[in-house]
């Protein structure tokens, strides 16, 4: 069975510009989150999708959001992107929602912003 | 809001030794689950270990044991007979119940493995 993918590994952007990551979870996982790690911050949850809905959603700015399609797949957008933003992007995926579910996580994004 | 503590930014332990990773964390819920994450260089986050809050048995996973300690809120991570291999980043994790599947991260504990 296929791990949960993510894509592109690595991005180059530039200040004020978007970017769209994607993440294809595990077969048959409904569940999608998606976190944040950085040096100084370290790991933070950004949102969770289930169902194609949004269903938790850390405390990051509206330039992040994120939607997931009836396949399960998801994609997470920041637009006008600041230096700030510069990040590994991990998302993880899990059977449903809840904490029985364990999380099965990508090998990330890295995302830099010059 | 939980918090999740490591204090141990790094830790160094000889190949075949025992070492063990320190984790507190601070909820006010009587019921939830604890996780142990490795991340080696290939940045991939992998689940070494986890243990449900009500259960009173530490959980075991082969090499990996945790002991915890739920009135102090304690969650230790010991492995035994390290192998080079268990070279990486160590994070402890806190999960609540229900619905969500939010998890709450420590700082991380870099583990090196020495011959």
């Amino acid at each position: 069975k296929a791990g949960v993918t993510q894509t592109p590994r690595y991005l180059i952007k530039t200040r004020g510009q978007q970017v769209t990551l994607s993440c294809s979870p595990i077969s048959g996982h409904r569940s999608v989150s998606w976190y944040q790690q950085t040096p100084g911050q370290g790991l933070q949850f950004l949102f969770e999708y289930f169902s194609e809905t949004q269903r938790n959603k850390g405390n990051f700015p509206g330039r992040f959001s994120g939607r997931q399609f009836s396949n399960s797949r998801s994609e997470m957008n920041v637009s006008t992107l600041e230096l700030g933003d510069s990040a590994l992007y991990l998302c993880a995926s899990s059977l449903g929602q809840g904490y029985r579910n364990i999380q099965y996580f990508g090998a990330g994004t890295r995302l830099s912003v010059l | 809001a939980q918090t999740v503590t490591q204090s141990q930014p790094e830790m160094s332990v000889q190949e075949a030794e025992t070492v063990t990773l320190s984790c507190t964390y601070d909820t006010s819920e009587s019921d939830y689950y604890l996780f142990w994450y490795k991340q080696p260089p290939s940045r991939q986050m992998i689940l070494v270990i986890r243990q449900e809050a009500y259960k009173q048995q530490n959980a075991t996973e082969n090499r990996f044991s945790v002991n915890f300690q739920k009135a102090a809120k304690s969650f230790s991570l010991k492995i035994s007979d390290s192998q080079l291999g268990d070279a990486a980043m160590y994070f402890c994790a806190y999960g609540p119940t229900g619905t969500a599947s939010k998890l709450t991260f420590g700082t991380g504990t870099r583990l090196q493995v020495t011959l």
